[in-house]
């Protein structure tokens, strides 16, 4: 049985680009949140999906997005890069409100 | 918004010695979480409390949540070099499991 799983691993990008993060949660999962951890910080809510829609959002500007679809995977879009975009970015899934499992990430720079 | 701190930011013990963090919550929670995060891993889901006073124990690691559901802490008796990591904790209020990680706690074991 597959835990969640998240691609790229590593990710560089330059300030002003767009990224695009990918995640399959674990097998019987419904709900996909993403979250931001900053180096040498907690992980941050962005957002989670739920039924393929937005069910609760973070202090998150709006050049974050997301999307979930039918077989329950996830994307996270950041549009218009910035430097401190550059993080640890983390998807966490279960089934409803449920515990969360995370999967190892993507780390993302920004140059 | 909700903040949730822990104490202390850093602790260095000897192998054996006994190891504990605070957590604290700005707001009451509906239940708390507890993560161990491996240098270079992701969080690792430990275990998660829901009753005001509730305590759990799992193996040397013993977990208490506070009466007022405002507070807990992670106690690790006998530390060894496979507890090293920043251990946090996750306090949700309820709505849809948006979790609020603490600052964590970073432990270093050396023998």
């Amino acid at each position: 049985d597959a835990g969640v799983t998240q691609s790229p691993t590593h990710l560089i990008k330059t300030r002003g680009q767009q990224v695009t993060l990918r995640c399959s949660p674990k097998s019987g999962h419904d709900t996909v949140s993403w979250y931001q951890q900053a180096l040498g910080q907690g992980p941050q809510f962005i957002f989670q999906y739920y039924e393929e829609e937005e069910r609760q959002r973070g202090n998150f500007p709006d050049r974050f997005s997301g999307h979930q679809f039918p077989n329950y995977s996830s994307e996270l879009n950041v549009n218009a890069l910035l430097l401190g975009d550059s993080a640890l970015y983390l998807c966490a899934s279960s089934l409803s409100a449920d515990t969360q499992y995370f999967g190892p990430g993507t780390r993302l720079t920004v140059l | 918004g909700q903040q949730v701190m822990q104490i202390p930011q850093y602790q260095h013990v000897q192998e054996g010695e006994d190891f504990t963090t605070y957590c604290n919550s700005s707001t009451t929670l509906s239940n708390i979480q507890w993560y161990k995060q491996r240098p270079g891993g992701h969080p690792v889901f430990l275990i998660q409390l829901v009753k005001s006073g509730e305590v759990k124990k799992q193996k040397r690691l013993t977990f208490q949540f506070g009466e007022a559901k405002k507070n807990s802490s992670l106690h690790i008796t006998a530390t060894q070099t496979t507890d090293v990591g920043t251990y946090f904790c996750a306090g949700d209020t309820g709505t849809a499991s948006k979790l609020t990680f603490g600052t964590g706690t970073r432990l270093q074991v050396t023998l």
